[in-house]
């Protein structure tokens, strides 16, 4: 089974709303990171948390982490057409060397 | 700066025919990875390498092998296609591992197999 488990599976906003959505996963992590893919493109570098942090923040990205509760989220802001994509996290795990995926959140931002 | 490339973009292949998915990276980054991703999943890791001549296996293995004969290079191949492999592959670098680095993705190769 994947590391990251992400929550909701899908989310439809209307543009101007906020988006969250939620990461769990199961082993100690070096960092957790975030990740956009647009419909049949490559994956994106949105944001990283190292295992130290709580909260980071990059222009309309708020990202959260707790460690004891093995969870992340993520938080959209005054979401945008454009942003609608989906949505990855991804763990460093803290044993071995891998990059390991969830299975997403598809998030429809509406006009 | 090209960043990941991935050859080809797309391909069919019939069952038991063998092909290479090619990846470069122009971005002197150590590791380098091989994901596939299935229709509504995440990635699942197939290979890595976290430098030339040192390879690993990831979650999904069987099916494909690699090489890292130099650090621009990481080719996939498959060894016998079969429809079970139909996906599209991202390959994906970083700087490095273990020091907090993002990865960055190629635009991914759609493979069918028929």
């Amino acid at each position: 089974s994947q590391q990251g488990e992400e929550d909701p599976q899908a989310l439809s906003i209307q543009e101007g709303e906020n988006a969250t959505m939620n990461c769990s996963y199961k082993t100690s992590i070096n960092n957790l990171q975030w990740y956009r893919q647009n419909s049949g493109r490559g994956l994106v570098h949105l944001i990283l948390i190292r295992s130290n942090e709580r909260e980071k923040h990059s222009g309309r990205l708020r990202v959260t982490l707790d460690t004891s509760k093995k969870s992340s989220s993520l938080l959209i802001t005054a979401s945008r057409a454009a942003d609608t994509a989906s949505y990855f996290c991804a763990t460093d795990q803290a044993a071995g060397n891998k990059l390991t995926f969830g299975g997403g959140t598809r998030v429809l931002v509406k006009p | 700066n090209a960043g990941v490339t991935q050859t080809p973009k797309f391909q069919v292949l019939k069952t038991g025919q063998s092909m290479t998915l090619q990846c470069a990276q122009d971005m002197n980054h150590e590791y380098m990875s091989w994901y596939r991703q299935d229709p509504g999943m995440g990635l699942r890791l197939i290979h890595y390498s976290v430098g030339a001549g040192i390879t690993d296996q990831g979650e999904v293995p069987n099916g494909y092998n690699v090489s890292r004969s130099t650090t621009e290079d990481f080719p996939l191949r498959l060894l016998s296609a079969a429809p079970s492999q139909t996906s599209v592959y991202f390959c994906a670098s970083s700087y490095s591992w273990g020091m907090n680095t993002e990865a960055f993705f190629g635009q991914g190769t759609r493979l069918t197999v028929v």
